[in-house]
């Protein structure tokens, strides 16, 4: 089974301000990589895969990039509705395995 | 609108088994691969189970292996997820996703399945 590794666990950022989350597999994945957003109470929604392809309807300030083990998400410029919970998931290997996630919280 | 509306959940004892169901709307529902994936309370996400479109294929995380059974009712719009001789470690809400095989575009909003005696 493929681990996944988030970092880092928690992410205090500005309103406006960059954020970079990081995601790292234990074996290569390629580029078979997606990424999700949860806010409290809330179901995932689906930000990128592919490693670095937006889903339908996800805004141009996130954008997703890296292959093999290393990957990084980056919000350009948070918003308030960006505050939430990010999960990286690779899909190159059966079981489909999570990270642990990172939580992007308000400074 | 695409939704997912999954029902089902409760509390049950160890060893019980429940059934979970999900309906599907606003979309062609036999033409997505269906995933259950569950987030145990506070923790992360964990992927369960996955079928695709006709149902005769499917699989299962170690960890559910031999206990659950994902099934499809094309006629009927809804995902289907068999639960038995669960185990407090089962505890968490279960999304139900539609998708491909690899990943999960649309989440319902999951039901909560508490295993306790």
């Amino acid at each position: 089974e493929i681990m996944m590794t988030q970092s880092p666990a928690t992410l205090s950022v500005s309103p406006g301000e960059r954020a970079t989350l990081s995601c790292r597999a234990s074996q290569s994945v390629s580029s078979n990589l997606a990424w999700y957003q949860q806010k409290p109470g809330q179901a995932p929604r689906l930000l990128i895969y592919g490693a670095s392809t937006r889903a339908t309807g996800i805004p141009a300030r996130f954008s997703g990039s890296g292959s093999g083990t290393e990957f990084t998400l980056t919000i350009s410029s948070l918003q308030s509705e960006d505050f939430a919970v990010y999960y990286c998931q690779q899909y190159n290997n059966w079981p489909l395995t999570f990270g642990g996630g990172t939580k992007v919280e308000i400074k | 609108e695409v939704q997912l509306v999954e029902s089902g959940g409760g509390l049950v004892q160890p060893g019980g088994s429940l059934r979970l169901s999900c309906a599907a709307s606003g979309f062609t529902f036999s033409g997505y691969w269906m995933h259950w994936v569950r987030q145990a309370p506070g923790k992360g996400l964990v992927w369960v189970s996955r079928i695709n479109t006709d149902g005769s294929s499917t699989s299962y995380a170690d960890s559910v292996k031999g206990r659950f059974t994902i099934s499809r009712d094309n006629a009927k719009n809804t995902l289907y997820l068999q639960m038995n001789s669960l185990r407090a470690e089962d505890t968490a809400v279960y999304y139900c996703a539609r998708g491909n095989d690899f990943w999960s575009d649309k989440w319902g909003q999951g039901t909560l399945v508490t295993v306790s005696s």
